[in-house]
């Protein structure tokens, strides 16, 4: 089983709709986790972290975590098409000898004008 | 100036060759990281290391190694390149309390 899963996608919405992007992880003890954005033939740059069950908000942009479910998700309203990229979710993994962040494959996002 | 720089940024090299991607960072992160990305595959981490005295492998190190110069200095060695190795690298750094990853532009490396 993959440590961190996504849709592939692509998801495309129209412009001004909610994209909605799921990953789940398999590692309960994970303590943070983080989403990144990567233009095509760009680097990642990070958009969100979330720490702590519940809701974080920035701006067009919300992180939903559910620990229990062990699933984060990604919430962006007003899509617009500058947000058309790859959608990369992360999380830390610790343990006695390691402590490390565990991509996922990411989702590609299409908004459609 | 960009707070994380890789050279080269882009590299063809034949099979056989040894290579080395370099990362320099002036963040002042002591934890620093190489990915490599391959479609469909997303980031796989290589090596990454704590500090300039500590190196740990990631789940794809066979075929590479690493060298921490300094805490602001990480490369890769491919010591004889292949094919398989064709793929967008990063560099990454990070601190240990809130492990955010910052990325290098990625150097691109062909295997001929």
């Amino acid at each position: 089983q993959k440590e961190v899963e996504q849709n592939s996608g692509p998801l495309s919405v129209p412009e001004g709709a909610i994209a909605s992007l799921n990953c789940t992880y398999s590692d309960r003890g994970s303590q943070s986790f983080f989403w990144y954005r990567q233009y095509s033939g760009k680097s990642p740059e990070l958009i969100m972290f979330i720490y702590s069950n519940g809701d974080k908000e920035d701006g067009r942009f919300t992180a939903q975590l559910n620990k229990a479910s062990q699933y984060v998700s990604l919430l962006i309203r007003d899509s617009q098409p500058s947000d058309s990229a790859t959608y990369l979710c992360a999380v830390r993994v610790s343990g006695t000898s390691y402590d490390k962040v565990i991509f996922g494959p990411g989702t590609s996002l299409s908004v459609i004008p | 100036d960009a707070d994380v720089t890789q050279t080269p940024r882009n590299r063809i090299t034949k099979t056989g060759k040894r290579i080395m991607l370099e990362c320099s960072q002036t963040k002042g992160h002591d934890r620093m990281y190489w990915y490599r990305q391959d479609p469909g595959l997303g980031l796989r981490l290589i090596y990454y290391s704590f500090d300039v005295k500590d190196i740990n492998k990631g789940e794809i190190s066979d075929g590479y190694s690493v060298s921490r110069q300094a805490q602001a200095k990480f490369s890769l060695s491919l010591e004889s390149a292949i094919p398989n190795q064709t793929a967008l690298y990063f560099c990454a750094t990070s601190d240990y309390r809130k492990m955010e990853q910052f990325f290098g532009p990625g150097t691109r490396l062909t295997v001929l």
